[in-house]
């Protein structure tokens, strides 16, 4: 079936240390997204990929880091630099390109803080 | 002002209800508009895109108002199945790129 995968669904990071979160999309879209969410609030941008090798912040980039070696994947970072790193992140894909074109979601990790 | 804004909630209505959400957004040059479903815990789906003319599937309608800037979700005949929080999310001109609303809760009791 096609789909989004993100891995793991839960994990948890000690002080000082980098965890990387797994996205994989068999859909061929071109863009994928990492969103945050906070508990009872709405998802924020993290950063971006519009076509494979290329990536953009978005707006709450800072302590994270992403890569887009293949279309398939885009794994994100959490840094040690990242404070409040305790969330649920979400990735997502979509068509590039103009119109009408809506966000399909993975089910998400939740990361919490040891 | 934030970008999209949405009524928190909670909605707790009964089974059998009609229900509306209303949504304003800012961006004037805005060109896209969907209705998501998140339920707890859970990946946000889409529920339904927007279309200026307004649209409907099933007991769920959508409409947008340009002019002020706002969009709305109708739900007839609710169920308890549609409790969930509902996110208004709209596109921006340029790229991809959305815009989450905060989301309205919606609990339906029997």
């Amino acid at each position: 079936d096609g789909g989004i995968t993100q891995s793991p669904k839960y994990l948890f990071r000690k002080e000082g240390q980098n965890v990387t979160l797994s996205c994989e999309q068999n859909l061929n879209h071109d863009a994928m997204y990492w969103y945050r969410q906070d508990p009872g609030q709405g998802l924020r941008l993290i950063y971006y990929s519009q076509i494979v090798n290329d990536f953009q912040k978005g707006d709450i980039a800072e302590g994270y880091s992403v890569s887009r070696e293949k279309k398939e994947s885009f794994p994100l970072t959490v840094t040690s630099a990242q404070k409040n790193p305790t969330a649920f992140y979400l990735c997502a894909s979509s068509i590039e390109g103009a119109g009408n074109q809506p966000q399909h979601f993975g089910d998400g990790t939740r990361l919490s803080i040891l | 002002r934030k970008e999209v804004e949405q009524d928190p909630g909670p909605f707790n209505v009964p089974e059998g209800a009609t229900v509306a959400f209303n949504c304003t957004y800012s961006n004037s040059a805005s060109q896209s508009f969907f209705w998501y479903r998140q339920d707890c815990r859970k990946e946000p789906k889409l529920l339904m895109s927007v279309y200026s003319s307004g649209n409907e599937d099933g007991r769920f309608t959508a409409q947008l108002n340009r002019a002020s800037q706002y969009i709305s979700l109708l739900i007839r005949d609710s169920k308890l199945s549609d409790s969930a929080t509902y996110l208004c999310v709209v596109k921006g001109n340029a790229g991809n790129m959305l815009t989450f609303g905060g989301g309205t809760r919606l609990m339906v009791k029997p």
